[in-house]
């Protein structure tokens, strides 16, 4: 599976946009980048996913560069329920999903 | 449709003793997977099916663990016998179609958390 690099944490204010970023320079054609999000204690919430070209949907952007080795995560206005841990994960053998230890997002007043 | 339904949400048990944990996948859903999640490993894949065949029981920590998916909407992970470090939250997880495909997301359950002392 490739590989992702993400910082372990982050802050944000609350009402500000979130850009959570993810190194993964060892991602092959066809691997899709998927974002996924567990806030404390609950199971894992999907939140976007693209290959090659740019994606929203109603609750993020997901940015990704003309040469795939990067990708940024944006919560166009983050609240305080959006702080949890996000994982990046590039989806590769098989049909699964391999979670690599993530970003916690802080949300602060 | 309620979502990945999981049982029990807690569970503590003795050392030694057989622990089932239960999974019921969305309805429609092809592929379900089983996670554990602990401090120390974070989340990691033990076993997936697709069409109730076990894909990849590579994850599978030892043999006494097993799971099985006697059907479409139900699965088990089995815990025999359990061990203080089998502590775990232990994820259930379905989607519709493998993650090599377009427009695939998985729903995750809320988890068992299981304790054996």
């Amino acid at each position: 599976d490739a590989k992702t690099t993400q910082p372990p944490s982050m802050d944000c204010a609350e009402g500000r946009a979130a850009n959570l970023p993810c190194n993964h320079s060892t991602i092959s054609g066809n691997e899709y980048v998927y974002w996924y999000r567990q806030i404390h204690s609950q199971g894992p919430q999907y939140i976007i996913h693209g290959l090659k070209n740019n994606e929203t949907n109603e609750m993020a952007s997901l940015i990704i560069t003309e040469d795939r080795k990067s990708s940024t995560l944006i919560l166009p206005h983050a609240t305080l329920r959006d702080t949890a841990v996000y994982y990046c994960i590039v989806s590769t053998s098989g049909s699964r999903l391999t979670f690599g230890e993530g970003t916690q997002l802080t949300v602060n007043p | 449709d309620a979502g990945v339904i999981q049982s029990p949400r807690h569970e503590v048990t003795e050392m030694g003793q057989e622990v089932t944990l239960r999974c019921k996948p969305i309805s429609g859903h092809d592929y379900l997977f089983w996670y554990r999640q602990t401090m120390m490993r974070g989340l990691e894949l033990l076993i997936y099916f697709n069409n109730n065949v076990p894909i990849d029981d590579s994850g599978m920590p030892e043999d006494r663990f097993s799971a099985k998916m006697p059907n479409a909407s139900f699965s088990t992970l089995k815990i025999q016998p359990s061990e203080p470090r089998d502590s775990a939250v232990y994820f259930c997880a379905s989607s519709l179609r493998g993650f090599r495909e377009r427009n695939t997301e998985a729903f995750f359950g809320q988890g068992t958390r299981l304790t054996v002392v």
